[in-house]
């Protein structure tokens, strides 16, 4: 079992660009989250799924939008990237309740210039 | 106010002893849960523990235990027998009730010395 997956590692985008960062897992988990994490700081939430067909936002969602494919996928779109989007981002993925716990992927370091 | 306050930016531990990494956390919601995860220097964010707030016993997995104070708002991680590659980053994070997400303190860097 891969986990979670989150392509591309890294990523350099100049101002105005738009891209979009994949996310997949494996473990068969209803919900599915992205963070980012600036320096200095904890994570914080950008979107998540609760389930697939659900979206919501989190702490930081201006400047994003996401999709949940299906179960497994969940990605993050920059539309328009922004130098304060500069940041290490992470896919986690949980089953819903209380206890469920997290599990994160390696994250995708993105430099915006 | 802050949900997850970690006051210690850096800890220094010898090789073999135990170490304290404090969190405290601030929720008026009776159900909760409370994580502590590891970041190594090669970034991955890695699950250690979890503690529910209706548990009565104080979690433990292997040489990490959570000293879960409730009065005191606290959950603060100890990690036994440390070893050089406990050396990382700790957080601290909270789920409180149904909410799916998690609200993460600033982190203590961890530094093991042989």
């Amino acid at each position: 079992n891969a986990g979670v997956t989150q392509t591309p590692k890294f990523q350099v985008l100049k101002t105005g660009q738009s891209m979009t960062l994949q996310c997949a897992q494996d473990m068969n988990h209803n919900s599915m989250y992205w963070y980012r994490q600036d320096p200095g700081m904890g994570l914080r939430l950008i979107y998540y799924s609760a389930s697939e067909g659900t979206t919501d936002k989190g702490e930081v969602p201006n400047g994003y939008n996401v999709s949940r494919l299906n179960k497994r996928e969940f990605s993050l779109r920059l539309e328009s990237a922004a130098p304060s989007q500069t940041s290490v981002y992470f896919c986690a993925s949980s089953e819903m309740g209380l206890a469920g716990i997290q599990f994160f992927g390696p994250g995708t370091r993105l430099t915006v210039l | 106010a802050q949900k997850i306050t970690q006051t210690q930016p850096g800890m220094f531990v010898q090789e073999k002893e135990a170490v304290t990494l404090d969190c405290t956390y601030d929720t008026s919601d009776p159900s909760y849960g409370l994580f502590w995860y590891k970041q190594p220097s090669s970034g991955e964010m890695i699950f250690l523990i979890y503690q529910g707030s209706y548990d009565q016993q104080n979690a433990t997995e292997g040489r990490y235990s959570l000293n879960f104070q409730k009065a005191r708002k606290s959950a603060n991680l100890v990690i036994s027998a440390s070893q050089l590659g406990d050396s990382a980053m700790y957080f601290c994070a909270m789920r409180e009730g149904p909410a799916n997400n998690l609200f993460f303190g600033t982190g203590t860097r961890l530094t093991v010395i042989p």
